[in-house]
């Protein structure tokens, strides 16, 4: 099947900037998602892009896609303790048959003071 | 708003019980999934529904039942709970397709002795 990959640990100093990067291998993907996951709780959606769009800037997060690399990035700038948790990448393709979003296994964040 | 609820949020099962998830949402989402999160895998859809009275398998069905009576519930049944089940199960909606960002529940905490 089709495969979307992350590493699965980043560190950060509070303050630093913090770039989660994903690889997805199917190259009808039309959307990808970044998703965070905090403690305890569901993933909750923190911004989105088309594949027509390669940037996409929402506040402290910026979003890049290379998608001739298949290659996703999540910029998350002056990072705060707050941000840490596990951040997932997915994708998902509208003629895929299986109606799926495909997640990757989700990067954990960890902010140093 | 409540979004998208689960319960229960944790449960212990013995070998071979059986139990019912119950998904709710109050978004009039047409489409809900089961996924399961096992760690380093990142989320795995077990089933999903493109409306009321339908139901589809996903990647990982098997051992496990779901059901789609109203537009606003999708239930996950096991019927003889296996230690493989072991797992933190999240509920999602859409609006239409899983091209639009889907909400995820809380999740439920699942062990099986």
């Amino acid at each position: 099947g089709e495969d979307v990959e992350q590493s699965l640990f980043l560190s950060v100093r509070e303050g630093d900037s913090s770039v989660i990067n994903c690889t997805y291998t199917d190259s009808s993907s039309t959307y990808l998602y970044w998703y965070k996951q905090e403690p305890g709780a569901g993933l909750q959606l923190l911004t989105y892009i088309f594949s027509n769009m390669d940037m996409k800037q929402d506040q402290r997060l910026t979003v890049l896609l290379n998608k001739k690399d298949k290659h996703l990035s999540l910029r998350i700038a002056d990072t705060q303790t707050g941000d840490s948790a596990i951040y997932f990448c997915a994708e998902t393709n509208p003629l895929d048959n299986n109606n799926d979003m495909r997640f990757g296994a989700g990067t954990r964040l960890t902010v140093k003071p | 708003n409540a979004g998208v609820t689960q319960t229960p949020k944790f449960r212990v099962l013995k070998t071979g019980q059986s139990m019912t998830l119950l998904c709710a949402q109050d978004m009039n989402h047409e489409y809900m999934y089961w996924y399961r999160q096992d760690p380093g895998m990142g989320l795995r859809l077990i089933h999903y529904s493109v409306g009321e009275g339908t139901t589809a398998k996903g990647e990982v069905p098997d051992g496990y039942n779901v059901s789609r009576l109203k537009k606003q519930n999708f239930l996950l049944g096991l019927e003889s709970a296996a230690p493989s089940q072991t797992s933190v199960y999240f509920c999602a909606s859409s609006y239409r397709g899983p091209n639009q960002p889907q909400h995820f529940g809380d999740g439920t905490r699942l062990s099986i002795l």
